[in-house]
């Protein structure tokens, strides 16, 4: 069955960086593009970034283009996101996000459990 | 960029109710809207995709509708395991856009 398992989430201060981590288990990891979508505590749901299957294209949403940065290692069956300059407002659950197809415009069929990032000082 | 639009911001519905949700895009997005059911603590699961497509293991109780810039996610009769938040997401462009969210509470 999929699994998606993020990791690497946690407290960090203003204008530091972090990076989580997706695994991703039970489906051809290489035929299909990865994302990250992030929900602040009693808010919606905001896409971030997609990674098409080949990775070599990142799109970002405005409110994180420049800070954010998403890569994947279709050998380990990996997608991380790099975040630097991090913000208050950057503060959420981030979920990692599998779409239904190998490019970046697709919904997003599976999800991870979602992992906690509080940026505070 | 495209804006997306969801109305009511919440529902008070009682069980057996038929409800409605609406969705409008900015601009066209063809068929290509999704939506979404969130539970409270609990990541989102993906109901529908291209407007009115039925995820497999979904309910036939839901049902998508619409094209272009409008769209409406129905339940039919609504079940005490629907009462959720649900959000529509459009997915035409390199950036994808959810919709606010519609909270279905109880009455």
């Amino acid at each position: 069955q999929v699994q998606l398992v993020e990791s690497g989430g946690g407290v960090v201060q203003p204008g530091k960086s972090l990076r989580i981590s997706c695994a991703a288990s039970g489906f051809t990891f290489s035929r299909y593009g990865m994302g990250w979508v992030r929900q602040a505590p009693g808010k919606g749901l905001e896409w971030l970034a997609v990674a098409t299957s080949f990775g070599t294209t990142g799109y970002y949403a405005d409110s994180v283009r420049g800070r954010f940065t998403i890569s994947r290692d279709n050998s380990k069956n990996m997608v991380d996101l790099q975040m630097n300059g991090l913000r208050l407002e950057d503060t959420a659950v981030y979920y990692c996000v599998k779409g239904v197809g190998h490019n970046y415009g697709n919904p997003f069929d599976y999800w991870g459990q979602g992992i906690l990032v509080t940026v505070s000082s | 960029d495209i804006q997306v639009t969801q109305s009511p911001s919440t529902l008070s519905a009682s069980v057996g109710d038929r409800v409605t949700i609406t969705c409008r895009a900015s601009r066209s997005v063809d068929k290509w809207l999704a939506w979404y059911q969130q539970k409270p603590g609990k990541a989102p699961k993906l109901l529908i995709q291209e407007a009115s497509s039925l995820q497999r293991g979904v309910p036939p109780r839901f049902r998508g509708s619409g094209s272009g810039t409008d769209f409406s996610l129905t339940i039919s009769s609504l079940q005490p395991d629907d009462f959720a938040t649900y959000y529509c997401q459009e997915y035409n462009t390199y950036f994808l856009v959810f919709g606010g969210g519609t909270r279905v509470e109880m009455k």
